[in-house]
């Protein structure tokens, strides 16, 4: 089954606004990742936050990560189409392994 | 390369028959992923490597599904008498160390059972 659950599924933006994009899960985790996905390929990381940090920033992106609520958010700052993906979120527990939400689509209009 | 490769990128089967996929991850990585998604889905995960440690299978759909990695080498996933259900993109993972670390995915392998 999967831990983590995104919303939305589906967002649709201009160009140049943010995007944010929210993930909750349900055990307790190691870290949480969130990952892009152009074409339904391969995945690419974005960024990863650990259990004892409460913000991270990487160029447009900031995530937030709250364990008192299991949730997180991704921020992506003055969107472009480029940024058109699916973005998800993964979190890490004991054993190294990945468990990811369902995915949020982005759609970027220039 | 120094990518994680996927072999083949798409596979064509017909209903009961075998298929195996290939998975080159990138080298020096202990852990190996492989995950499958199928159409607008999220990722499923299927099985874990690492190292020499015993697989965590826990994902395996059914006794259908098997996957071998021989040492922190190549890796197949073997899919038998293919059903419909299991048309979906299988995508494979490496990871450098087991934990707190990014993985990096393959192009994944697109398979159609007709």
């Amino acid at each position: 089954s999967q831990q983590g659950e995104e919303d939305p599924q589906a967002l649709s933006i201009q160009e140049g606004e943010n995007a944010t994009m929210n993930c909750s899960y349900k055990t307790s985790i190691n870290n949480l990742q969130w990952y892009r996905q152009n074409s339904g390929r391969g995945l690419v990381h974005l960024i990863l936050i650990r259990s004892n940090e409460r913000e991270k920033h990487s160029g447009r992106l900031r995530v937030t990560l709250d364990t008192s609520k299991k949730s997180s958010s991704l921020l992506i700052t003055a969107s472009r189409a480029a940024d058109t993906a699916s973005y998800f979120c993964a979190t890490e527990g004991q054993g190294g392994k990945l468990i990811f939400g369902q995915g949020t689509e982005l759609s970027v209009k220039p | 390369g120094a990518g994680v490769s996927q072999s083949p990128s798409n596979k064509v089967t017909e209903k009961g028959k075998d298929v195996e996929l290939r998975c080159d991850p990138i080298s020096g990585h202990t852990a190996l992923y492989w995950y499958r998604q199928r159409l607008g889905q999220g990722l499923e995960f299927l099985i874990y490597f690492q190292g020499n440690s015993a697989p965590d299978k826990s994902g395996l759909p059914s006794d259908r599904f098997s996957a071998e990695r021989t040492g922190e080498s190549v890796s197949t996933l073997t899919i038998q008498r293919t059903q419909q259900e299991d048309s979906a993109v299988y995508l494979c993972a490496s990871r450098l160390d087991p934990s707190g670390r990014e993985q990096y995915f393959g192009p994944g392998t697109r398979l159609t059972v007709t």
